[in-house]
């Protein structure tokens, strides 16, 4: 079946450092995959998309690029903010299906100090 | 902005007791999800509806568990009794069904639910 694995965390930065978060994935067919977020105490809010290969999503400072060769979908910024402090979780909806199940990683925590 | 909105957003119940958790997806769209997050994890479907029909349960622990959607709109997850293993986020998510399986799901706030 479809997973995706994220790397083990928490992570805990300066600001201004440079985030990488990285995501990799098994599934049949050519999935889609998703960066949600989910800022304390609320529910989960798409970061960014990316539904074909070589494609890169982006929004808010962050980007990452769909690989198939390599089946990863690793979230980048430049330049992390307090305010980026959150849950990350990277997911994917597998190709064969016609009704969009989002399949979800184990989330990866980052804490960004002043 | 419109909204996919749960209730309760917190509920403590003791084992072995019935719990109920309620939620209204953005009008129009016709395909509702729950999902169960445990803490430190990462969120697991339980149900998926399109319109009133279930399309996907096969994760939902159907001797305690129970879902619907009577008339395709808002759904109402149901667990009796509960169990101190279901402590966890119960986050209710809808699509629209103009947008291809590629499409955004929205969550709502969530359920967080403490079985003592």
């Amino acid at each position: 079946g479809d997973s995706v694995t994220q790397m083990e965390g928490p992570v805990t930065l300066s600001e201004e450092a440079f985030l990488t978060i990285n995501c990799t994935y098994t599934a049949t067919g050519y999935p889609s995959l998703f960066w949600y977020v989910q800022y304390p105490g609320e529910g989960l809010q798409l970061l960014l998309k990316a539904t074909k290969a070589d494609d890169k999503g982006s929004n808010k400072g962050f980007e990452a690029t769909y690989r198939k060769e390599t089946t990863s979908f690793h979230l980048e910024k430049g330049s992390v903010q307090v305010s980026d402090s959150a849950v990350y979780f990277c997911a994917l909806v597998s190709g064969g299906t016609s009704y969009g199940k989002l399949t979800f990683g184990q989330g990866t925590i980052l804490t960004v100090h002043p | 902005e419109a909204e996919v909105a749960q209730s309760p957003r917190y509920k403590i119940t003791e084992k072995s007791q019935a719990v109920a958790f309620w939620c209204d997806p953005i009008s129009g769209h016709a395909t509702l999800y729950w999902y169960r997050q445990i803490l430190g994890q990462g969120p697991e479907l339980l149900v998926q509806f399109q319109d009133e029909s279930v399309v996907d349960d096969s994760q939902l622990p159907k001797d305690r568990f129970s879902a619907e959607r009577l008339k395709g709109v808002d759904s109402t997850l149901k667990i009796q009794p509960a169990e101190l293993g279901d402590s966890a986020m119960y986050l209710c998510a809808s699509r629209s069904t103009g947008t291809s399986n590629t499409g955004e799901l929205f969550f709502g706030e969530g359920s967080r639910l403490t079985v003592l």
